[in-house]
């Protein structure tokens, strides 16, 4: 059975683009997380999106966005980027956000913004 | 002061060696993850505690949550475990919440 996979592994952009990234959760789970992880810090909470509602969000800017498909599949939007957003982006899923403990992780998006 | 530090942030070790990490938390949680990152490269789960004592293989993963305290312990070490390796904290809301991560680099 497939993992979290996310798509595209790597990316590259502009100050002031717009970015989207895609996150296939595993089969049967409902509930998607985001996270971003700068060079040398710990992963920080974006988002969680269960049964396609956003039911958390940490403390980030509303350039910040995401939603969550039918098929339980998510993406994010990150608009008007900055230098700082430069980071490995990480999703996780899990069958439902109350179950913390079988939180799976994506490989990541690392995005560059130059 | 952040919600949950680790100790050491870097260690590093020869092959052979018995490792100990340690992870301390301020907030009340249901549950203490343990993560793996090698160098450029996902998140991998290494265990979920919410009491007591877990081992997988050269792994053990130990929680006191009177102290909120845990330990993640690797034996007999292998330049294969060089990783980060990053505690992370559940509570009953939705999020879960990080550490900075321990650089662990174990020299043949």
């Amino acid at each position: 059975d497939a993992g979290v996979t996310q798509s595209p592994t790597h990316l590259i952009k502009t100050r002031g683009q717009q970015v989207t990234l895609r996150c296939s959760p595993i089969s049967g789970h409902k509930s998607v997380s985001w996270y971003q992880q700068v060079l040398g810090q710990g992963p920080q909470f974006i988002f969680q999106y269960y049964e396609k509602e956003e039911r958390g969000r940490g403390n980030f800017p509303d350039r910040f966005s995401a939603r969550q498909f039918p098929n339980y599949s998510s993406e994010l939007n990150v608009n008007a980027l900055l230098l700082g957003d430069s980071a490995l982006y990480l999703c996780a899923s899990s069958f439902s956000p109350g179950r913390l403990g079988e939180q799976y992780f994506g490989p990541g998006t690392r995005l560059t913004v130059t | 002061k952040n919600e949950v530090e680790q100790s050491p942030q870097n260690l590093t070790a020869q092959e052979g060696e018995f490792i100990t990490i340690n992870c301390s938390y301020s907030v009340g949680i249901s549950a203490l993850h343990w993560l793996q990152q090698h160098p450029g490269g996902g998140i991998v789960s290494l265990f979920m505690l919410s009491s007591g004592k877990k081992k997988h293989g050269r792994l053990i993963a130990t929680i006191n949550i009177q102290e909120k305290h845990s330990s993640l312990h690797i034996t007999a070490s292998h330049p294969r475990d060089s990783a980060v390796y990053i505690c992370a904290v559940g509570g009953s809301n939705y999020k879960l919440t990080f550490g900075k991560g321990t650089l662990l680099t174990v020299n043949p």
